[in-house]
């Protein structure tokens, strides 16, 4: 298993700005996720974060708007660029710990507010 | 694209009745796993499976994948205030990405 926290918990912006966010895992780890979460509604992978490259992106992510970083195998920071409202969502980061394609682990999320 | 569909939306049910979850993936998955989320947390990883036609338990709950591992379900008996949450199921074909069911959300009524 793996322990990860997330930075913020949760913030309240104002439109037009960017918020990092942070995501800290207690063991080094192959895959890390970033996905988003509306409330009562499913996850949605917003990007693969790699290490020591540009992240991966699914379809309707862009890196100019959701830009990633990922140093080193235990962190990662998603950065929400020139936010709006509809960015209001929970953001979570997730890892894989053992090969082959195996569970997730999530980090508390980060619960953003763009008014 | 690979899509994952869960059934039903939402469930309410009285403590003691059964509850059950259908999740139906458009393609041939590799695995399928499953996560609840309690009210305000985030999705914890309860099993998954690999094999077609598997069946496997954990205390009440009854995990299953179909034959043609495009199915799975799962069975709760006998619920508790405890199982509230949503309960996802995430399929996974190949190599690619884990996609994600809409959820069902399951509330108890004591």
């Amino acid at each position: 298993s793996a322990v990860i926290s997330q930075k913020p918990s949760r913030d309240i912006c104002q439109r037009g700005t960017s918020l990092t966010i942070q995501c800290q895992v207690d063991s080094q780890v192959t895959m890390m996720f970033w996905y988003r979460q509306q409330p009562g509604q499913s996850l949605t992978l917003i990007a693969t974060a790699n290490q020591g490259s540009e992240a991966t992106y699914e379809s309707g992510f862009v890196i100019d708007k959701f830009p990633i970083s990922r140093p080193n195998l235990t962190f990662s920071t998603l950065t929400v660029s020139n936010m709006s409202p509809e960015d209001s969502s929970i953001y979570l980061c997730s890892v894989e710990v053992a090969g082959g394609f195996s569970e997730q682990y999530f980090g508390p999320g980060t619960r953003l507010t763009v008014t | 694209g690979q899509q994952v569909m869960q059934i039903p939306q939402y469930q309410h049910v009285q403590e003691g009745e059964d509850f059950t979850t259908y999740c139906n993936s458009s393609t041939t998955l590799s695995n399928i796993q499953w996560y609840k989320q309690r009210p305000g947390g985030h999705p914890v990883f309860l099993i998954q499976l690999v094999k077609s036609g598997e069946v496997k338990k954990q205390k009440r709950l009854t995990f299953q994948f179909g034959e043609a591992k495009k199915n799975s379900s799962l069975h709760i008996t006998a619920t508790q205030t405890t199982d509230v949450g949503t309960y996802f199921c995430a399929g996974r074909r190949g190599a690619q990405k884990l996609v994600f069911g809409q959820g069902t959300r399951l509330t108890i009524n004591p």
